[in-house]
């Protein structure tokens, strides 16, 4: 299993750009979530997903946009990017049933927007 | 509405020393309680847990105890490595809606760096 990928690694982005950060999975996991990590700030929950077509809020999500058309991608989109975007981004997978909190994370994505 | 509050960082300690980084929370109910561990360029990682009061867990050395009279979970160490050097955060579990399980609420994380 290659457990979380997320594509890109690193991407710098202009003010007003639109791009999407990739996520999947290939444990099956139904849950899956997007943070952002700021310094200071520890990971703040963006959006998440339980399950294919099923998408919620949570706690910033103004700004991006997610869907969940299959159960193994769930990517990240910023339609018009701004500098307060600028962040790490993490993308976790939790198995339904398994362990409560017991989410993987993948390696992040470092996005810097000028 | 939860939140969890760590000690300032970063922390700086030569090999062998003790370590503890504190770790307080505010939660309606009984949440979880976790500590991750993010070394360098990786993402996290799920380091030791404890799901109810007085639970004590522990992995690769660390430990923290669920103490619910105090609202804590300080993480320890007795003898820290070089390879200890990472990012520690800690997290709980809670919240509302359909996905409370992938709601984790985390600290602001504590940059320890170990020292030959």
């Amino acid at each position: 299993n290659a457990g979380v990928t997320q594509t890109p690694k690193f991407q710098v982005l202009k003010t007003g750009q639109s791009m999407t950060l990739q996520c999947a999975q290939d444990m099956n996991h139904e849950y899956m979530s997007w943070y952002r990590q700021d310094p200071g700030m520890g990971l703040r929950l963006i959006h998440y997903s339980v399950g294919a077509g099923i998408t919620d809020q949570g706690e910033v999500p103004n700004g991006y946009n997610v869907s969940r058309s299959t159960t193994e991608d769930f990517p990240l989109r910023l339609l018009s990017a701004a500098p307060s975007q600028t962040s790490v981004y993490f993308c976790a997978s939790r198995q339904q049933g398994a362990s409560q909190e017991t989410q993987y994370f993948g390696p992040g994505t470092r996005l810097l927007v000028l | 509405g939860n939140s969890v509050t760590q000690m300032e960082g970063p922390v700086t300690l030569s090999e062998e020393a003790f370590l503890t980084i504190n770790c307080t929370y505010t939660a309606t109910g009984y949440p979880s309680l976790f500590w991750y561990v993010q070394y360098p360029g990786e993402g996290l990682q799920l380091l030791l847990k404890a799901t109810k009061a007085d639970d004590k867990g522990s992995n690769k050395g660390f430990e923290a105890t669920y103490r619910k009279e105090t609202t804590s979970f300080h993480l320890e160490k007795g003898s820290v490595q070089v390879s200890d050097s990472a990012v520690y955060f800690c997290a709980l579990s809670g919240g509302r809606g359909r996905a409370s399980g992938s709601r984790l609420t985390f600290g602001e994380g504590t940059q320890l760096t170990v020292n030959p």
